[in-house]
């Protein structure tokens, strides 16, 4: 089984800085996938970076990159350059890599970050 | 090309009454999976579709149930509701690929039940 942990339910960051959203899991696989979903009040959730176990470089994507420590099981995500739209829920998610695999995501409980003016 | 559509986006039902929500995934998207969104429980999967067939399935009593078509379009249905089954309920469809790897799932927007 899959858990993830998202220990900030609510983060605060000045418009055009910079903030990490922190995201620990654990599993037992040994593949596996890590993705951060964004989530505004209107509740699409919006896709935005993912992260493969045995990937040796860091994800990025335009202004979101993910900071991944293996052996922490830690997958942060870090926002640079905040802007106002980037108020929303924010999930950590992951889903274990293999042929045949279930492709169910298992997700954090969500922090809320509210980028201030 | 055109993202994944949930219908209706607003539902208002009374206790005892059946529900069916409906999801066209992304265009030569194969696999369509369901979530349900709660502010106590969290975003929790619910079942998944492919071809047709339900390849898997989240703990939910069998009052939730669904199914594929076979243009990939899916619904769910929920019998008996109760008050409990409040929620957001997102559709979420991926191509499969033959493998899980990196294969994302994209989200529709949701569908806001309100058991009365």
């Amino acid at each position: 089984a899959q858990k993830i942990t998202q220990t900030q339910p609510g983060m605060f960051v000045q418009e055009k800085e910079a903030v990490t959203l922190d995201c620990t899991y654990d599993t037992s696989d040994q593949s596996y996938g890590l993705f951060w979903y964004k989530q505004p009040s209107s509740g699409e959730m919006i896709f935005l970076i993912y992260q493969g176990s045995y990937d040796e470089q860091n994800a990025t994507e335009g202004r979101y990159s993910l900071n991944f420590q293996k052996a922490r099981k830690s997958a942060n995500l870090v926002i640079s350059a905040s802007q106002l739209g980037d108020s929303a829920m924010y999930f950590c998610a992951m889903r274990p890599v293999s042929s045949g695999s279930a492709r169910q995501l298992t997700f954090g409980s969500g922090t809320q970050l509210t980028v201030l003016p | 090309k055109a993202g994944v559509t949930q219908t209706p986006r607003y539902l208002i039902k009374t206790r005892g009454q059946q529900v069916t929500l409906s999801c066209s995934p992304i265009s030569g998207h194969r696999s369509v999976s369901w979530y349900q969104q709660t502010p106590g429980q969290g975003l929790q999967f619910l079942f998944e579709y492919f071809s047709e067939t339900q390849r898997n399935k989240g703990n939910f009593p069998g009052r939730f149930s669904g199914r594929q078509f076979s243009n990939s379009r899916s619904e769910m249905n929920v019998s008996t509701l109760e008050l409990g089954d409040s929620a957001l309920y997102l559709c979420a469809s991926s191509f499969l690929k033959g493998t899980s790897a990196q294969e994302t799932q994209y989200f529709g927007p949701g569908t806001r039940l309100l058991v009365l």
